[in-house]
């Protein structure tokens, strides 16, 4: 199967961790990318690779994977980072894939 | 500034066609692939279609397959998506995206705003 599977949605008290993660075949072969959606807005990179944040990322975000399946990590979340949060790889055929999005509340 | 812009949005009735388009800037577009993603109302991210930058390799959903054809003008930089005999599960707002890949990574790193695609009668 080429489908990304993520948890619908996880909360955090504010400061504290949250791991979001994302499982499928595909994360065997190719690494994920991990996106942030907030409301009405356009998707954003925030991880990619094994452990890798694009400029301005703040540092708090953390990826990691294992097997088939891949991990996002916030460490003292912020209120800021509460949104939707998406995986994404691709497949042997060359689609690429999306998770079903995970819905990050900051308490 | 890196940028993409699409547009070419609107209301289409249901067997209609619509092309959306999607100008880059700030970057050598022939250099990147590029893909458009979809997002209905009140749902995920779909990946619709591929397209690679310097050679003729495109790749399109399932769901769209047959019905839609991703293209580009590396001379106009500029990515189009054609779509036909559209559905009212096609409503949703479309992003064109640049791809970046290296061995077994791949990432979309730039987005644009997306445009609107409502199909309704």
């Amino acid at each position: 199967s080429s489908g990304l599977t993520q948890d619908p949605a996880v909360s955090v008290a504010l400061g504290q961790t949250v791991r979001i993660t994302c499982q499928g075949d595909s994360l065997r072969t190719y690494y994920a990318s991990w996106y942030q959606q907030m409301p009405r807005q356009a998707p954003v990179l925030v991880m990619y690779g094994e452990n890798n944040r694009p400029s301005g990322i703040p540092d708090r975000f953390s990826g990691s994977t294992s097997g088939n399946r891949a991990s996002l990590t916030i460490t003292g979340a912020q209120a800021e980072d509460e949104g939707d949060y998406y995986c994404e790889s691709r497949d042997s055929s060359g689609n690429r894939v999306f998770g079903g999005g995970t819905k990050v509340t900051v308490l | 500034e890196v940028q993409l812009v699409e547009s070419g949005g609107g209301l289409v009735q249901p067997g209609g066609s619509l092309r959306l388009s999607c100008a880059a800037s700030g970057f050598i577009f022939s250099d990147y692939s590029m893909n458009w993603v979809r997002q209905a109302p009140g749902k995920g991210l779909e990946w619709v279609a591929y397209s690679a930058g310097s050679s003729s390799a495109v790749y399109h959903a399932d769901s769209v397959k047959g019905r839609f054809t991703i293209s580009r003008d590396n001379a106009k930089n500029s990515l189009y998506l054609h779509m036909n005999s559209l559905r009212a599960e096609d409503t949703a707002v479309y992003y064109c995206a640049r791809e970046f890949w290296t061995g077994y990574i791949y990432y979309m790193d730039v987005w644009g705003k997306g445009t609107t695609v409502s199909v309704s009668s």
